[in-house]
């Protein structure tokens, strides 16, 4: 099984609002990441999780919070978002760091900010 | 500056003709190789990746690609084409010599199948 979840499908909400994506895998993957995709363009990496710690943070504003509570699960705290901020958000995993690993892809949340 | 290239933004086949999708990269060192496809309000779905070997790889929905290391090329073929291949597809790559776990994204070239 190479599944990766997401929810919620879809997401709108206000600029002043609080909300979180969540993103489950159990497949063991150790290392999970969150992109960002804007329609017809490719996903842009945000945060990379490897073995629960975060490893990389592409200088993404601090409005995106990435949490991993555990090597399963791994959510995206969202505070005062901007209109430019809505996308596609897309989480992956893969089995571990590094190496010729494949990443595989949740369905990704549909966020739209007001 | 390491990169993908998709030189297409769309291609167009028409059902039951050979299809091939174009990728060319620009990395240091040797790279791992990955093509994904991505369905309308999907997230990406892999296909084939090169890592070693056998210079043509298969992959899933009867998709091939052909590593060419001189023309620093991973094609993506298939033999016949079908209208539910339409979609968006993405050629990625990671260079071995990396020490994090990114991959580089190409563009993307949307395949649109003709019935």
């Amino acid at each position: 099984d190479t599944e990766v979840t997401q929810t919620p499908k879809h997401l709108v909400m206000g600029m002043t609002n609080k909300k979180s994506l969540k993103c489950e895998q159990h497949m063991g993957h150790r290392a999970m990441y969150w992109y960002k995709q804007k329609a017809k363009k490719p996903p842009e990496l945000m945060f990379v999780y490897s073995y629960e710690k975060l490893s990389i943070n592409e200088s993404v504003p601090s409005r995106f919070s990435p949490e991993c509570p555990n090597s399963s699960l791994l959510n995206l705290h969202l505070h005062a978002l901007q209109p430019e901020d809505s996308a596609l958000y897309l989480c992956a995993s893969s089995q571990a760091p590094l190496g010729a690993v494949t990443q595989y892809f949740g369905p990704g949340t549909r966020l739209t900010v007001l | 500056a390491q990169s993908v290239a998709q030189p297409e933004d769309q291609v167009n086949v028409a059902e039951g003709n050979p299809l091939t999708v174009k990728c060319t990269y620009s990395v240091s060192g040797n790279p791992y190789l990955f093509w994904y496809v991505q369905y309308p309000n999907r997230g990406l779905q892999f296909l084939l990746k090169y890592i070693t070997g056998d210079n043509l790889v298969k992959g899933s929905y009867g998709f091939e690609a052909e590593f060419n290391k001189s023309q620093t090329s991973f094609h993506l073929k298939k033999p016949s084409a079908l209208v539910s291949d339409s979609a968006l597809y993405f050629c990625a790559v990671r260079p071995l010599m990396n020490r994090d776990d990114k991959i580089i994204f190409g563009k993307g070239t949307r395949l649109h199948i003709l019935p």
